[in-house]
Parts: structure tokens; C-alpha cells; sequence
């Protein structure tokens, strides 16, 4: 069975710094995606960023990037030069590539870290 | 832009009674799903669905049943609602076959008292 771990339950940034934002990941499959969502306090879960366990090349959108490390299984959230809207809570989550021959993409989340961003 | 739909952002309801959430969504998905969302549990997959009359269980199914009879929309049924079903509850869908993120609905905060 896949799990994600956020040990992060709470995170504290100044505005303008960079935070990472920890997930490891656990998972007997080769081919696998990992993504992460943000849900400010308003509720709706907006994605961020994919990496495919066969991406060489760490994932970057913007002002996120994923510090993916495959052999620790971990891929974790950095925001550079942090904003006062990026307060929210942010989840990991994977999906097996492979469930079956098909891919139905169930996703598998962490627990969630809240980011608060001070001015 | 793809859009994902909840009927309702806030409910309240007994205990006892029988709940309809609903879900639409128009970007012709094949896949859907319905999520709770708890304090320090993340998001749980009750129920998803691949194809119009198919679904799957997720990993707490218990207390609820689900229903597609049309390919944009996703029903999840609290047969007897019970207390410990209040939570925020979140459908989402994506296409099949794809490494396309999930998109989700808003979210609906359910309270059963």
C-alpha cells in the first residue's frame, strides 16, 4: 500500500523568504506520480506541481519547484520568495501509474502542513 | 477551464436522515472520486468511478453508497447520516489514462447533529 508522510504540522515563513515543506513518500511501484495541492482557508484544493518518478529533471511552476529524491522517497515543496496569499494548507499526494494496467488516478494524501506567512 | 461542481458549500442535517451530495463536472472525465476531509487525516477516498455505472470502493466506504448514472455527475449517499459524518467533503475528477492532477469541487462542510 502507498503512504505519504508530512511530519510538518505547522510551518512559519517571513515574507520574501523560501520555506520547504517536507513529504516522504512509501511505495513498492516503479512507476508512480507525486503532486501537490494547495487549500487556503476557503476550501478549494488547487494543484501546484506533478513529478513522475521518471522525471530526471526536478518539476518547477512558477515560483514552486519539487526537490524530488527518489532514492530517499522524498519530494518535498519549495516556495521561494513567499507571499502573504501562500497561508494555506498544502498536501502530498501520489498516484500509482499502474494500478492494474490502467490508471484510475487515485491519489493517496499526506496529512497536510499549514504554511502561515508573516509580513 | 475545467469546472467541478458541489451543490452545496454548507449543510446541516439529523441523524437519521438520508444525505445527497452532488457532484458535476464538464470537462467529460471518465474518472471521479469523493474525498472526506478530516483535522490531521488528510483527504480519505471514499468512492470512486471510472465509467457512467461503475464503482469502486475507496478506503473508508463504510456508511456511504454512490451513484453515476451520467458521466459528468457523481452522487455520494449518506444512507442513515451519522454524527461521526461530519466532516468537509470534496469530489474531484480527471481524465483517464493520463498524468493529469485531479481538479476538485470547493467542498462541501457537512454538519450532522
Amino acid at each position: 500500500a502507498q503512504k505519504i508522510t508530512q511530519t510538518q504540522p505547522g510551518m512559519f515563513v517571513q515574507e520574501k523568504e523560501a520555506v520547504t515543506l517536507d513529504c516522504t513518500y512509501d511505495t513498492s511501484d516503479q512507476s508512480y506520480g507525486l503532486f501537490w495541492y494547495k487549500q487556503p482557508s476557503s476550501g478549494e484544493m488547487i494543484f501546484l506541481i506533478y513529478q513522475g518518478s521518471y522525471d530526471e529533471q526536478n518539476a518547477t511552476e512558477g515560483r514552486y519547484s519539487l526537490n524530488f529524491q527518489k532514492a530517499r522517497k522524498s519530494a518535498n515543496l519549495v516556495i521561494s520568495a513567499s507571499q502573504l496569499g501562500d497561508s494555506a494548507m498544502y498536501f502530498c499526494a501520489m498516484r500509482d501509474l499502474n494500478a492494474g494496467g490502467t490508471s484510475y488516478g487515485k491519489l493517496t494524501f499526506g496529512q497536510g502542513t499549514i504554511l502561515t506567512v508573516h509580513p | 477551464d475545467v469546472k467541478v461542481t458541489q451543490s452545496s458549500r454548507y449543510l446541516v442535517k439529523r441523524t437519521g436522515e438520508k444525505v445527497f451530495l452532488e457532484c458535476v463536472q464538464d470537462m467529460d472525465h471518465e474518472n471521479m472520486f469523493w474525498y472526506r476531509q478530516d483535522p490531521g487525516l488528510g483527504l480519505r477516498l471514499i468512492y470512486f468511478s471510472y465509467d457512467v455505472k461503475m464503482k469502486e470502493k475507496g478506503d473508508i466506504p463504510e456508511g456511504y453508497s454512490v451513484s453515476r448514472e451520467k458521466k459528468e455527475r457523481f452522487s455520494l449517499i449518506l444512507e442513515s447520516a451519522s454524527t461521526n459524518q461530519t466532516s468537509m467533503y470534496l469530489c474531484a475528477s480527471n481524465r483517464a489514462y493520463s498524468n493529469q492532477p485531479q481538479h476538485f469541487g470547493d467542498g462541501t462542510r457537512l454538519s450532522i447533529l
